[in-house]
């Protein structure tokens, strides 16, 4: 079935430090890939999404290309901020009738002032 | 901005009984779903609910859990006699038209079973 991959955790960086969460997949067919967020207290939040190989999605600095020839989709920031401290959650939708998701395990990020 | 909205944020709740997790799905969306977080694992879907019926299930959903659309706006679950191992995050989700389009998602509903 298809499945989901994430780095292991938690990361800790300095403020404007650059990031890379890496993320690869598993998946039969043609999946959208996304990058959920989720703030302490919060619930899941889109932070991106790419629906086709060679797609970029990006969103308050972050981005993410679907790489098919790597089945990766691994997420980038230029210069972290404190405001960004969270979970991420890489994850693929088979884009079937139900498009369900399917989950990686969370990896949780810590910026330092 | 539309936005799914889940009560109560924290149930707690004894081992044996039922309880109904709420949903209220963003109102032109057709497909609704519910997601469950148990602490520290990855998020995993549990039924999938569309046209009035359920579309997809996992190994999870067995016959303890149930969902209902009542009223053309509630989306429910329901666990008739909850186990300890039930203990966890809850989140419901809703998608509009589209294979493509993103799931929006609550805020969740933090089950607690003692």
């Amino acid at each position: 079935g298809d499945s989901v991959t994430q780095m292991e955790g938690p990361v800790t960086l300095s403020e404007e430090a650059f990031l890379t969460i890496n993320c690869t997949y598993t998946a039969t067919g043609y999946p959208s890939l996304f990058w959920y967020v989720q703030y302490p207290g919060e619930g899941l939040q889109l932070l991106l999404k790419a629906t086709k190989a060679d797609d970029k999605g990006s969103n308050k600095g972050f981005e993410a290309t679907y790489r098919k020839e790597t089945t990766s989709f691994h997420l980038e920031k230029g210069s972290v901020q404190v405001s960004d401290s969270a979970v991420y959650f890489c994850a693929l939708s088979d884009g079937g009738a139900n498009s369900k998701l399917t989950f990686g395990k969370g990896i949780t990020l810590s910026v330092r002032p | 901005e539309p936005e799914v909205t889940q009560t109560p944020s924290h149930q707690v709740t004894q081992m044996g009984q039922e309880v109904i997790l709420r949903c209220v799905p963003i109102s032109n969306h057709l497909y609704f779903y519910w997601y469950r977080q148990i602490l520290g694992q990855k998020v995993e879907f549990l039924v999938s609910f569309y046209n009035n019926e359920i579309s997809e299930k996992s190994e999870i959903f067995d016959d303890q859990f149930s969902v209902e659309r009542p009223d053309g706006s509630n989306f429910t679950l329901k666990i008739r006699s909850t186990k300890l191992e039930d203990s966890a995050m809850y989140f419901c989700a809703s998608r509009g038209q589209g294979v493509r389009t993103e799931a929006f998602f609550g805020q969740g509903t933090r089950l607690t079973v003692v």
